[in-house]
């Protein structure tokens, strides 16, 4: 399976835990997305990287929450101090060019429950 | 105001008929793209097809076809043939701008139709 995977798929945590989310995104794919879903959204970005760089942060993205991706390849999404309000479907997606409109491709999402 | 309205939060069609997906979209860049992606209970966000808005023709893929206005400023998704699998949440999204050196190529996601396909 050569698509954007996502892991743990669920995690129930306590509030106030810390939480970490990884993404592999498509091979070739050089940028990657995170985004949140809330019941009955759309996916709301939060971050961008290229590469490496983490060009842009969505004011969604509170300082309890923070993400890398070194190297350029998997990325992690750490959420620190997790609030009831963070119950959240987080999704990932990659995409590159040159084809299609730069079309991003979605992983299956980690569902995040904070009790 | 809304980048992306999607009108209808539920749909109902029977199976083998056509349905059509309403999107409209609010931008004031010339160069954007406009995305269908269908997220079935599990989750995945699965991509359907994209139209650019340079494009001259309607875009298809398979059963899916786009019917953009762009004067109207609408990306209306069409399934023909519906199958029990089409049952799903359906999302229109756009990306502005072209997205060049280091812009940002994020998607705006409107909030859904929720498809169902009737045996």
């Amino acid at each position: 399976d050569t698509g954007v995977s996502q892991d743990p798929r669920h995690k129930i945590t306590k509030r106030g835990q810390n939480v970490t989310f990884r993404c592999d995104p498509i091979s070739e794919h050089n940028r990657l997305y995170w985004y949140r879903q809330t019941l009955g959204q759309g996916p709301e970005f939060l971050t961008y990287f290229q590469n490496e760089a983490q060009l842009e942060k969505s004011r969604l993205l509170s300082d309890r929450f923070s993400a890398e991706r070194p190297k350029g390849s998997f990325s992690t999404l750490e959420i620190q101090r997790t609030e009831q309000g963070d119950s959240a479907m987080y999704l990932c997606a990659s995409s590159s060019r040159p084809f299609g409109g730069e079309t991003q491709y979605f992983g299956p999402g980690t569902r995040l429950l904070v009790l | 105001a809304q980048k992306i309205t999607q009108t209808q939060p539920g749909m109902f069609v029977q199976e083998k008929e056509a349905v059509t997906l309403d999107c409209t979209y609010d931008t004031s860049d010339p160069s954007y793209g406009l995305f269908w992606y269908k997220q079935p209970s599990s989750g995945e966000m699965i991509f359907l097809i994209y139209q650019g808005s340079y494009d001259q023709q309607n875009a298809t893929e398979g059963r899916y076809s786009l019917n953009f206005q762009k004067a109207r400023k609408s990306a209306n998704l069409v399934i023909s043939a519906s199958q029990l699998g089409d049952s799903a949440m359906y999302f229109c999204a756009m990306r502005e701008g072209r997205g060049s050196g280091g812009s940002n190529y994020k998607l705006t996601f409107g909030k859904g139709t929720l498809l169902t396909v009737n045996p």
